[in-house]
């Protein structure tokens, strides 16, 4: 499997409280993604990042943001949690040109209430 | 990237080879057919990919026709711990600088493998 850990695994927490989850990757790959999983929807691309510090949005990233200051390391952060935000959330890393195929992390449970 | 279509629920006997079928029609030149699955609660996993020849790995093989339109995944000797929801997925390869090729995940196929 793939070198990727999140952080934490389960969370709960309360509406209007800032929440920031941790994706790290030891397969110094360049891309990574975050991505929520919510029922009827399917996996939803949040954010990506092409490199240290270069980011970009995904289809669903009103009320996140990203950073990624090392290679290894990509946070999502949600600024202000509310309810529609609990879901659960995936990490991916992939290289890049013809291997680019996407590695998933075990995902992080988060519930606002 | 192409639409996929995947019969929502299949059930294969455990020793037995499941055939997983998917339609992509509209599938370009340039787009690979990707399968992936997810067991209950964990994160998806990746299993196999192509563009227009049979692949096969350790975990499956991927038959995909000659006009591209469909394939189907094939895992040789089902056990119950392949019981899962599979995904395929068609999606650009290889666009890089800050381009990605899009992951998009539908419905899929709930594969139950039983005793």
């Amino acid at each position: 499997d793939a070198g990727i850990t999140q952080s934490p695994r389960h969370k709960v927490t309360e509406t209007g409280t800032p929440v920031t989850l941790r994706c790290h990757q030891t397969e110094n790959h360049r891309y990574m993604y975050w991505y929520r999983q919510d029922p009827g929807h399917g996996l939803r691309l949040i954010h990506y990042s092409y490199g240290v510090k270069d980011t970009d949005k995904g289809e669903v990233s009103d009320g996140y943001s990203v950073s990624r200051s090392k290679t290894e390391d990509f946070l999502l952060t949600l600024e202000s949690a509310t309810s529609s935000q609990t879901s659960v959330y995936f990490c991916a890393i992939s290289g890049s040109g013809d291997t680019d195929t996407q590695y998933f992390g075990p995902g992080t449970r988060l519930t606002v209430l | 990237d192409a639409k996929t279509t995947q019969p929502p629920s299949m059930d294969c006997a455990e020793g037995r080879a499941a055939n997983l079928p998917c339609n992509h029609s509209t599938i370009s030149g340039n787009e690979y057919v990707y399968w992936y699955r997810q067991i209950h609660s964990q994160g998806p996993q990746y299993i196999i990919h192509g563009l227009k020849n049979n692949e096969t790995n350790e975990m499956a093989s991927l038959i995909i026709t000659e006009d591209r339109k469909s394939s189907t995944l094939i895992l040789p000797h089902a056990t119950l711990r392949d019981t899962a929801v599979y995904y395929c997925i068609v999606r650009v390869v290889g666009a890089g600088g800050t381009s990605y090729g899009k992951l998009t995940f539908g419905q899929g196929t709930i594969l139950t493998v039983h005793p």
